[in-house]
């Protein structure tokens, strides 16, 4: 069945260093993909989306591109803040419409 | 504008107890989603509520789990009886229409450990 693999946590760095979290998928279709966020204490939100291949999805200074030819989406953030730790999710929608998810990478940014 | 809102956030009870979580989706989101979301794992869809018909129960195990959508709006999550492996936390989300379009509100999960 479709699925999502994301490279394992956690991953430390310092502020305004560069994030890269990997994902790559498994899919019979044309699936959408989303990465989702989970902040300490708070739900899970979504953080950006691709719909087709090559968009790009954006948002708070966060940017995953739809590579079809790889099957992937990995997120990128050029310069990150402490605020940004938290646990990342990626994930796609099934040839059912059902939201699956990756297992999650923590990311814990430090002054 | 009120969130997806959940109770209760922590509860722990012994093995073979009854327990129930209960879920109030955004003003009007028609669909309504259970989530189990094991320690260091990706949530998993339990069921999914389109208005009050579950249109999508085929990983809730229905030995022991039920859910129910009464009027539409809220939800109610029980398990009896709870198992050692129950300990997860059971996320509520909430989605606009009833097309999925991956785009889902979460609330902040009730954490469930069972002793």
């Amino acid at each position: 069945g479709d699925s999502v693999t994301q490279m394992e946590g956690p991953v430390t760095l310092s502020e305004e260093a560069f994030l890269t979290i990997n994902c790559t998928y498994t899919a019979t279709g044309y699936p959408s993909l989303f990465w989702y966020v989970q902040y300490p204490g708070e739900g899970l939100q979504l953080l950006l989306k691709a719909t087709k291949a090559d968009d790009k999805g954006s948002n708070k200074g966060f940017e995953a591109t739809y590579r079809k030819e790889t099957t992937s989406f990995h997120l990128e953030k050029g310069s990150v803040q402490v605020s940004d730790s938290a646990v990342y999710f990626c994930a796609l929608t099934d040839s059912w419409g059902k939201l699956q998810f990756g297992a999650g990478t923590q990311v814990v940014v430090t002054p | 504008e009120a969130g997806v809102v959940q109770s209760p956030r922590y509860k722990i009870i012994e093995k073979k107890q009854p327990v129930a979580f209960w879920c109030n989706p955004i003003s009007g989101h028609n669909t309504l989603y259970w989530y189990l979301q094991n320690l260091g794992q990706g949530p998993e869809l339990l069921i999914r509520y389109e208005n009050e018909e579950a249109v999508d129960d085929s990983q809730l195990p229905k030995d022991r789990f039920s859910a129910e959508r009464l009027k539409g709006v809220d939800s109610t999550l029980k398990i009896q009886p709870a198992e050692l492996g129950d300990s997860a936390v059971y996320l509520c989300a909430s989605s606009a229409g009833t097309r999925d379009t991956g785009e889902l509100f979460f609330g902040e999960g009730s954490r469930l450990t069972v002793l």
